[in-house]
C-alpha cells in the first residue's frame, strides 16, 4: 500500500522546545515538500527537497529546518525560533519536482 | 500579493446541481494548474489538473475549464453529492524552465452540498 505517512497525527509541546515532525513515503518519489496551513489561508511552502541530499528555503523557511538523508524520509523540525508555531503541518512528495504532489495526512502541531 | 486568488470563500449549492468553482491568478507565467479537495484535519487531496495547452479537461463528474486570455479557471462539478463538501484549492505551477518545483495555492473555497 503506498503512501505518505506523518506521526504523530496531533503534537504538544512547550515553547521553547524544538519538535521534529515525520514524513516517509514509500512511492518511490524523487521530490518531498513540506507545507503549513493556518485557519483561512492556503498552503504556505516551507522548505522542498528534489533529490536526496539536497533541499531549499521555500516561502516561510524561517525556524525550521529539515534533513534529506534517505529518498523516502523528510523530517521538520520546528525550532524554538519559529515565533508562531502553532498550525497544521503538511507533507508531500511528486514523482518529480513540478509534477502533481501526493500529500500526507498532517500533523496538528499546538505549542504553549 | 497572492498570485492564485479564490475570492469566493463559500459556496454553497443543492445536490444534484452544478457546482462551479472560480480561481483567478496573475502571474501569465503559470503554465500549469490543480484543483485540490480538503477535508478537515486530512491531507488535500489531487483532483484534477490542467496545462496551459488546453482549455479544457474532464474526469468522471469534474471539468476544469482554462481561459488563459482573462487568467482565470474554473471547477464544475456535475452533479454536486454531499460527499463532495470540503475546502477546494486551487493551485499553479510554472511547469517550464527547471523552475518548476514549487505550486502556489488559493486560499481555497469550501463547498457545501446540501441534501
Amino acid at each position: 500500500d503506498g503512501g505518505i505517512t506523518q506521526s504523530p497525527k496531533y503534537l504538544f509541546r512547550k515553547e521553547g522546545q524544538n519538535v521534529t515532525l515525520s514524513c516517509e513515503q514509500n512511492l518511490n518519489h524523487d521530490a518531498m515538500y513540506w507545507y503549513r496551513q493556518d485557519p483561512g489561508q492556503g498552503l504556505r511552502l516551507i522548505y522542498y527537497s528534489q533529490i536526496v541530499n539536497d533541499f531549499q528555503k521555500g516561502d516561510i523557511a524561517e525556524g525550521y529546518s529539515v534533513s534529506r538523508e534517505k529518498k523516502e524520509s523528510f523530517p521538520l523540525t520546528v525550532t524554538s525560533a519559529q515565533k508562531n508555531p502553532t498550525a497544521f503541518y503538511l507533507c508531500a512528495s511528486s514523482i518529480l519536482a513540478g509534477y502533481e504532489q501526493y500529500f500526507g495526512p498532517g500533523t496538528r502541531l499546538t505549542v504553549t | 500579493d497572492q498570485q492564485v486568488k479564490q475570492n469566493s470563500p463559500s459556496l454553497s449549492v443543492q445536490e444534484g446541481r452544478i457546482s462551479i468553482l472560480n480561481c483567478d491568478y496573475t502571474n501569465s507565467m503559470f503554465d500549469y494548474f490543480l484543483w485540490y479537495k480538503k477535508y478537515p484535519a486530512e491531507g488535500p487531496t489531487f483532483l484534477i489538473s490542467i496545462s496551459s495547452i488546453k482549455d479544457k479537461n474532464e474526469d468522471g463528474r469534474f471539468t476544469v475549464f482554462l481561459n488563459k486570455s482573462a487568467k482565470h479557471l474554473s471547477l464544475h462539478i456535475v452533479p454536486s453529492q454531499p460527499g463532495d463538501s470540503a475546502v477546494y484549492f486551487c493551485a499553479a505551477s510554472l511547469n517550464s524552465g527547471g523552475s518548476n518545483y514549487k505550486l502556489t495555492f488559493g486560499k481555497g473555497t469550501l463547498l457545501t452540498v446540501n441534501p
